[in-house]
């Protein structure tokens, strides 16, 4: 168990829909990352937040967005969603900003697209 | 641009013998290197990193890498694979300069009894 928790587990919603995944991270971390994985695409990542603060952009469509909140924990945002969406979403904390630190990763959660 | 080519998708090894799984990196600047292995419906688990100092990096589990900067290589290696070592593995590449993360396409290492 790597202390990094995300709801939901497993999400099915249709075309079109908006979801919102959730990541709460380890205890004293202040970075979380979000990453997708996907059949096609593989393991992508999309974007970091520290203390509140967005650090690095990866491949994140305009479509989603992310925040993380004064608590720490983090949320994903989908919308407009497509067929090419479904996939394994992960979130994983770090202590630090840097890419140094040691992330861990959370369960991830499965979103479906019909 | 960073990029990271992991050579051979699946690797079959018998217990017992050594695992060797292979990753190239291209970076213009001073990378970070990670591996990362994934158990079946987990999420992915830190190995080993390099970020600075030894080119020889002792991770968790009998795992270790080398960082060849000659050959812009961070081969991962286990002397003795067991059962327990069937998994896919990541190699990534960072720097602090391009703020991001890019991961190689994965090797799914099966060990055979």
């Amino acid at each position: 168990d790597s202390g990094v928790t995300q709801t939901p587990k497993h999400l099915i919603t249709a075309t079109g829909q908006r979801v919102t995944l959730r990541c709460s991270p380890r205890s004293g971390d202040l970075s979380v990352y979000w990453y997708q994985q996907s059949l096609d695409q593989g393991l992508q990542f999309l974007i970091q937040y520290y203390n509140g603060e967005e650090r690095a952009k990866g491949n994140i469509l305009e479509r989603f967005s992310a925040q993380q909140f004064p608590d720490l924990h983090s949320e994903l945002n989908l919308s407009s969603l497509e067929l090419g969406d479904s996939a394994l979403y992960f979130c994983a904390s770090s202590e630090g900003q840097g890419w140094s630190y040691e992330q861990y990763f959370g369960p991830g959660t499965r979103l479906t697209v019909t | 641009a960073q990029s990271v080519t992991q050579l051979g998708s699946h690797v079959s090894v018998s217990e017992g013998a050594l695992v060797l799984l292979r990753c190239n990196y291209s970076s213009s600047v001073p990378p970070y290197l990670f591996w990362y292995v994934q158990y079946p419906n987990q999420g992915l688990q830190l190995l080993l990193k390099y970020t600075t100092g030894a080119t020889l990096v002792k991770g968790i589990n009998g795992f270790e890498a080398e960082f060849k900067k000659s050959e812009t290589s961070f081969h991962l290696t286990k002397p003795s694979a067991h059962m327990s070592d069937a998994a896919e593995y990541f190699c990534a590449v960072s720097d602090t300069g391009r703020r991001a993360l890019t991961f190689g396409s994965g090797t799914r290492l099966q060990v055979q009894p």
